[in-house]
């Protein structure tokens, strides 16, 4: 079983609505990454994070994705406005990456979110 | 920049068929090569790990090699059970640059 915690589920939406996922990594995991993943399975990376502090984001993230991993708190991804293209299955990821010497990553089981 | 191929997109199968999934990489520093294996409705799970130390990995059932000759990774089993089917996904890590890149994946459907 999936020690990364996504929520919720599933997640409707029409366009031009915010849309707003929580992820709550692995104990002790200090990286975390989201990713968006397609119908044809293809992934694309979208930002991760070492604690709180961003390391990488792609273009995408900058305009109408913002993401944060607050202390103590639940890691979020939001859609400001959301468009039809954004229906996907969003992952998120933990690693011990760059810190442990463990370069794995630990998946959660996604938020799966359709934009009508 | 860093990559990975994966060109079988579907494979289909018997049971007790040998499967063999092969990926190429590309990059200018030491990676690490990662099988993952997606089920319908999760997430991706950590299948085998080969690093440039150990060449090879096993686990389940499944055996992970590497060839830095050919830049190439393959992941295979001897005899495969209708429970394997699922979306195998090969991954590349590279320290230096934080981050991880996916192939396209492969469906593997095995027919009871």
């Amino acid at each position: 079983n999936s020690k990364v915690i996504q929520t919720p589920r599933y997640l409707v939406k029409g366009q031009g609505q915010k849309a707003k996922m929580r992820c709550i990594p692995e104990k002790g995991h200090p990286v975390v990454f989201w990713y968006q993943q397609n119908k044809n399975n293809e992934f694309k990376f979208l930002i991760n994070f070492q604690n709180q502090e961003v390391l990488q984001q792609i273009d995408m993230t900058e305009k109408r994705f913002s993401a944060e991993c607050p202390s103590n708190s639940p890691c979020s991804l939001e859609i400001q406005s959301s468009e039809a293209g954004d229906s996907a299955l969003y992952l998120c990821a933990s690693s011990l990456f760059r810190t442990g010497g463990d370069e794995r990553l630990f998946f959660g089981h996604g938020t799966k979110l359709s934009v009508l | 920049g860093d990559s990975v191929t994966q060109k079988q997109g579907q494979v289909t199968l018997s049971e007790d068929d040998f499967l063999f999934i092969n990926c190429t990489y590309s990059t200018t520093t030491y990676p690490t090569l990662l099988w993952y294996v997606q089920y319908p409705g999760q997430g991706p799970q950590l299948l085998l790990k080969v690093t440039t130390a150990n060449n090879k990995g096993i686990s389940r059932g499944f055996e992970a090699t590497y060839d830095k000759g050919t830049t190439s990774f393959h992941l295979q089993k001897a005899s495969v059970q209708e429970s394997d089917s699922a979306v195998y996904f090969c991954a590349l890590s590279n320290t230096g640059y934080q981050n991880f890149y996916f192939g396209k994946g492969t469906s593997l459907t095995v027919i009871p």
